[in-house]
């Protein structure tokens, strides 16, 4: 069983706050880092799939670093607004081989208050 | 709209029953997943396919099994359902087993075993 770690486990924000949250994944036999948003009573949603190291990828005002090396990706969220109110997941897939299992994270909980 | 259709979207089961879960996605992907969700422990993966005809066990697959005679569906079958397999169960598809453009997932199926 892989060890994929989120900090925080929650995190309350005001409107127009700028925010970041930690996914530490094993740093040994990477593939790939995944990272989804899931809205209450919805499902998650693929934000970003990210493969290399030192890879950047953003969307509108959320962005996510990677670095493969130490095991760790961010999620930031510039000038949040209350529908970014969201778990946000992430998943390491270790092997991109036979086996393709995506392990997830528990989750970091934002709660962005008007 | 395209996506992932599960059914039911909620059941209560008494246990000792037996229960198919279904899923159903029109997008051509060629991998699929079941997930089930439970309160501290995130999502855990219980059995994937990586493409139709074949199947394989994920971290938690004891009390399941699965079948994919086609891409499009992906049913998860409890042969005899005790009251630890309730949870939320979500399936999920890729376009490829890599999942490189990330999963999409269905809405859930809420089962209570009692």
């Amino acid at each position: 069983i892989l060890n994929v770690e989120q900090s925080p486990q929650s995190l309350h924000v005001q409107e127009g706050d700028s925010t970041n949250f930690t996914c530490s994944f094993p740093s040994s036999n990477f593939y790939a880092l995944h990272w989804y948003r899931w809205e209450t009573a919805k499902s998650p949603e693929a934000l970003f799939v990210m493969t290399l190291n030192g890879d950047e990828k953003k969307k509108g005002r959320i962005s996510a670093t990677l670095n493969t090396k130490e095991g760790y990706s961010y999620l930031y969220i510039k000038g949040s607004q209350p529908e970014d109110s969201a778990t946000y997941l992430c998943a390491f897939d270790p092997s991109g081989g036979s086996n393709y299992k995506l392990t997830f994270g528990k989750g970091t909980l934002l709660t962005v208050n008007p | 709209i395209a996506g992932i259709t599960q059914a039911p979207t909620s059941q209560i089961l008494a246990a000792g029953r037996r229960m198919t879960l279904r899923c159903t996605q029109d997008m051509r992907h060629n991998a699929m997943y079941w997930y089930r969700q439970d309160l501290g422990l995130g999502l855990r993966l219980i059995h994937y396919s990586n493409t139709a005809g074949t199947t394989g066990k994920g971290e938690v697959p004891d009390g399941y099994s699965v079948s994919r005679a086609n891409t499009d569906d992906f049913p998860l079958t409890l042969a005899s359902a005790v009251p630890s397999q309730t949870s939320v169960y979500f399936c999920a598809s890729s376009d490829t087993p890599q999942g490189i453009d990330g999963y999409t997932f269905g809405s859930g199926t809420r089962l209570t075993v009692v």
